[in-house]
């Protein structure tokens, strides 16, 4: 059974910081690999999608990367701003169409 | 943003009582997924669809049925809700393609007394 975890649970950094937040997944046979963000009391936004056969997408300040052989994923922001702020959830799609396995989430905090 | 909505946002109901929890989209995107958000737990599948009238069980099926007669609608009813399914739900769609992401919709808060 594939499982998902994130380390750390939560992070607090201050404004401007560059910042890695870490995803492990038990079984290295996956499909796809997503990011999302989560305000609070609000539903998830999709960020980074990478397919299995990619080592990385970028989109603005933000730069995931996958190692498939190590089940590991990391997602890098760039100079971070409070407004980045948010819990980060990690996903894998264990094959074509298939429901996401998802981490329990880190949560961020970018201090002014 | 993908159109996706979920009826209602709210609800309060005692337990026993029956409730269905609406999912529509405009995407016309093939499958359409229902989970569950609890603090320590995560994101917890309940049921999906990959098509009409075509579900299936995900992690937490126990006392929650679906019904899908559109493709824009996927409905999540509790038989009889119970405390314990106290919880946000969300609702995701994704179409076919390597390259298509899961998106979600805002969820559905219900507190069962």
């Amino acid at each position: 059974k594939q499982e998902v975890t994130q380390i750390p649970a939560a992070l607090s950094v201050p404004e401007g910081e560059n910042l890695v937040l870490n995803c492990s997944f038990t079984d290295s046979a996956i499909y796809n690999l997503q990011w999302f963000r989560q305000d609070p009391g609000k539903g998830l936004t999709s960020l980074l999608l990478i397919q299995s056969s990619q080592r990385e997408q970028t989109s603005g300040r933000l730069n995931a990367s996958l190692d498939k052989s190590s089940g590991r994923s990391t997602l890098y922001i760039a100079a971070s701003q409070p407004g980045d702020s948010a819990t980060y959830l990690c996903a894998v799609i264990p094959s074509g169409n298939t429901p996401l396995v998802f981490g329990k989430g880190t949560r961020l905090s970018v201090i002014a | 943003d993908a159109g996706i909505t979920q009826s209602p946002r709210h609800k309060v109901t005692e337990t026993g009582t029956p409730v269905t929890l609406r999912c529509h989209q405009t995407e016309n995107h093939r499958y359409m997924y229902w989970y569950r958000q609890d603090p320590g737990h995560g994101l917890r599948l309940i049921h999906y669809s990959y098509g009409v009238k075509d579900t299936d069980k995900g992690e937490v099926s126990d006392g929650y049925s679906v019904s899908r007669s559109k493709t824009e609608d996927f409905l999540l009813t509790l038989e009889s809700a119970t405390s314990s399914q106290t919880s946000v739900y969300f609702c995701a769609i994704s179409g076919t393609g390597r390259e298509e992401t899961q998106y979600f919709g805002p969820g559905t808060r219900l507190l069962v007394l």
